[in-house]
């Protein structure tokens, strides 16, 4: 099976750089997706890794090290809209259907 | 946006009813899920598809039951509606997901299920 463990919630400023961490357990890791889920509405993809190493996308970043069973999305030039959760679900190579296993979500709150 | 639809967006029923979700894509991708969000358990997988009449449980299947007869269709029944079957219902597709490929779920919009 697999383990999946994120904060249950963070606070932070508008502006300034937050970072969200999950740790996994799994017997045969094949990919980790971050999600972003606003309240009352469906989650929407953000990023994935597969390697090791930091992935970027505009103001988010996606960081993996698979040895360490780590990960780590970086929001950057916080904004008002940000404030959502963050999903990390990874997925196994011995499944044949993609399936992901999620963590419980990080919810972020950004304030003024 | 993946053409996901999914009906009913909302759904107050009572205790020992039956309740059917429905799942439409327009994308023609082979894998379809269902699942449900409880606060404090996240996203928890009910049952999948990975093709016409091919589907398997997940995690949290019982009291649950799916059909596939067409790609884009794909339904999640409640053959006796309990209290504990209270939750959002999230429907998501993707296509083939082989090794290193990125090949995300995308998701529907959700049903609020509610069940008294």
């Amino acid at each position: 099976g697999q383990n999946i463990d994120q904060p249950t919630e963070m606070t932070a400023t508008e502006g300034a750089i937050v970072q969200i961490n999950c740790t996994y357990q799994t017997s045969g890791f094949n990919g980790l997706f971050w999600y972003q889920q606003h309240a009352g509405e469906a989650p929407t993809f953000l990023s994935y890794n597969v390697l090791d190493g930091l992935e970027e996308k505009g103001r988010f970043s996606s960081f993996l090290s698979r040895s360490k069973g780590y990960s780590y999305l970086l929001l950057k030039e916080l904004q008002m809209k940000d404030s959502a959760s963050y999903l990390c679900a990874v997925r196994d190579w011995n499944n044949a259907g993609n399936m992901l296993t999620f963590g419980g979500g990080t919810r972020l709150m950004v304030k003024p | 946006d993946a053409g996901i639809t999914q009906s009913p967006r909302h759904k107050v029923t009572e205790t020992g009813t039956p309740v059917t979700l429905r799942c439409h894509q327009t994308e023609n991708h082979r894998y379809m899920y269902w699942y449900r969000q409880d606060p404090g358990h996240g996203l928890r997988l009910i049952h999948y598809s990975y093709g016409v009449k091919d589907t398997d449980k997940g995690e949290v299947s019982d009291g649950y039951s799916v059909s596939r007869s067409k790609t884009e269709d794909f339904l999640l029944t409640l053959e006796s509606a309990t209290s504990s079957q209270t939750s959002v219902y999230f429907c998501a597709i993707s296509e083939s997901g082989g090794q290193g490929l990125r090949q995300p779920q995308h998701f529907g919009d959700g049903t609020r299920l509610s069940i008294l």
